[in-house]
């Protein structure tokens, strides 16, 4: 089965830890993307990539970051720089960047205390 | 940038058929409208997207007016199933790129 998966689903973390959550596609995808999204809210970009060893900031890339030195594997690292890092969030891929088609993991919702 | 507007919430009855309308008065000329549907705790999916007239597939129809300032997602004989949130969205170029941007979507309630 084609698709993105990531792990975990549920993730709780004490306040002042990073924590990277992980997105892998076999979807043989050349872009990817991080999301988040908040109770009631729609989505909002932190990251995304076109290529592989290359990655922009999106609206509020403050307080993470992202690697991708695999077209597969887009992780997220949400440090403790982020002012409000509880939240869900996603990853998503696209054939290629400027796509409009994009397809969506399942999500981790990150919880800090 | 373009926006849209979309009611937050609808509610319909079973097997209705219902129409989610989106106003996007600055819409660019080379912009597509596309329409993701997000269940709860789960990734958006992608629905429908189009350029102008009508486009219909296996789930829904879009309706798209001459002057593109506004555009009609339609679901036929919804079920329970269909309860989602639905986003509307336009392109948004930044910087030689595409990026999806979306509004709070409007949450679909279907009622038995």
């Amino acid at each position: 089965d084609g698709g993105i998966t990531q792990s975990p689903k549920y993730l709780f973390r004490k306040e002042g830890q990073n924590v990277t959550l992980s997105c892998e596609q076999n979807l043989n995808h050349d872009a990817m993307y991080w999301y988040r999204q908040d109770p009631g809210q729609g989505l909002r970009l932190i990251y995304y990539s076109q290529i592989v060893n290359d990655f922009q900031k999106g609206d509020i890339a403050e307080g993470y970051s992202v690697s991708r030195e695999k077209k597969e594997s887009f992780p997220l690292t949400v440090t403790s720089a982020q002012k409000n890092p509880t939240a869900f969030y996603l990853c998503a891929s696209s054939i290629q960047q400027g796509t409009r088609e994009q397809y969506f993991g399942p999500g981790t919702r990150l919880t800090v205390t | 940038l373009a926006k849209t507007t979309q009611p937050i919430s609808m509610d319909s009855y079973e097997g209705q058929e219902v129409n989610i309308t989106c106003s996007h008065n600055n819409i660019a000329t080379n912009d597509y409208i596309t329409w993701y549907q997000q269940f709860p705790s789960q990734g958006p999916r992608f629905i429908i997207q189009g350029y102008k007239t009508k486009v219909t597939n296996e789930v829904a129809s879009l309706f798209i007016p001459a002057d593109r300032k506004s555009s009609t997602l339609s679901l036929p004989r919804v079920s329970l199933s269909d309860t989602a949130v639905y986003y509307c969205l336009v392109g948004d170029r930044r910087a030689g790129s595409y990026q999806l941007t979306f509004g709070k979507g409007t949450k679909l309630s279907v009622i038995p």
